[in-house]
């Protein structure tokens, strides 16, 4: 199985929303991350989790809070999000080492109205 | 600095025929990780490949194989008998274990098979 299920697939928010995206895995992968992907661009680390610790934020805004409340579970909590924020999230996880695969998520389209 | 180049930004080839897709990467660690993925236009990351940096045999997985050149730090993509299928955004990507894990990507490369 190597499966990293994200919900919601889609998610149309206002500007005045509190909403969350959950990813989830049961590979036992220690590494997890949040990627942002703008249309026909690569996509930009945001978090990476590595042990269930914030190991990595790449200057993202506060609006953006990430959480890993188990070895499974991946959250990112957006609040006050702008249009700009509108993007294809993807999360992704990975067995901590050296010659260990990554696998993502089918990613959530995110539209900030 | 880039990391991970890829210089094509699109490429057109003919249903059945090989294609090489080009990664070049910059690293000063000595352990590090490389991968491929495939994106179609529905968005999902689908993983093709990886390749070790210790790994002294380039690594194959079906129809796609790795050219690993690690004096050159080159790690380009070949897949063989290219499928309509296969049209879609081609992405290189690099892992840092020695930097908390992290993952970036190159540009990426827009791929069009033709029938």
């Amino acid at each position: 199985d190597t499966e990293v299920t994200q919900t919601p697939k889609h998610l149309v928010m206002g500007m005045t929303n509190k909403k969350s995206l959950k990813c989830e895995q049961h590979m036992g992968h220690r590494a997890m991350y949040w990627y942002k992907q703008k249309a026909k661009k690569p996509p930009e680390l945001m978090f990476v989790y590595s042990y269930e610790k914030l190991s990595i934020n790449e200057s993202v805004p506060s609006r953006f809070s990430p959480e890993c409340p188990n070895s499974s579970l991946l959250n990112l909590h957006l609040h006050a999000l702008q249009p700009e924020d509108s993007a294809l999230y993807l999360c992704a996880s990975s067995p901590s080492g050296l010659n260990t695969e990554a696998f993502f998520g089918q990613g959530t389209r995110l539209t900030v109205v | 600095a880039q990391k991970i180049t890829q210089t094509q930004p699109g490429m057109f080839v003919q249903e059945k025929e090989a294609v090489t897709l080009d990664c070049t990467y910059d690293t000063s660690d000595q352990s590090y990780g490389l991968f491929w993925y495939k994106q179609p236009s529905s968005g999902e990351m689908i993983f093709l490949i990886y390749q070790g940096s210790y790994d002294e045999q380039n690594a194959t997985e079906g129809r796609y194989s790795l050219n690993f050149q690690k004096a050159r730090k080159s790690a380009n993509l070949v897949i063989s008998a290219s499928q309509l299928g296969d049209s879609a955004m081609y992405f290189c990507a690099m892992r840092e274990p020695l930097r908390d894990d992290k993952i970036i990507f190159g540009k990426g490369t827009r791929l069009h098979i033709l029938p």
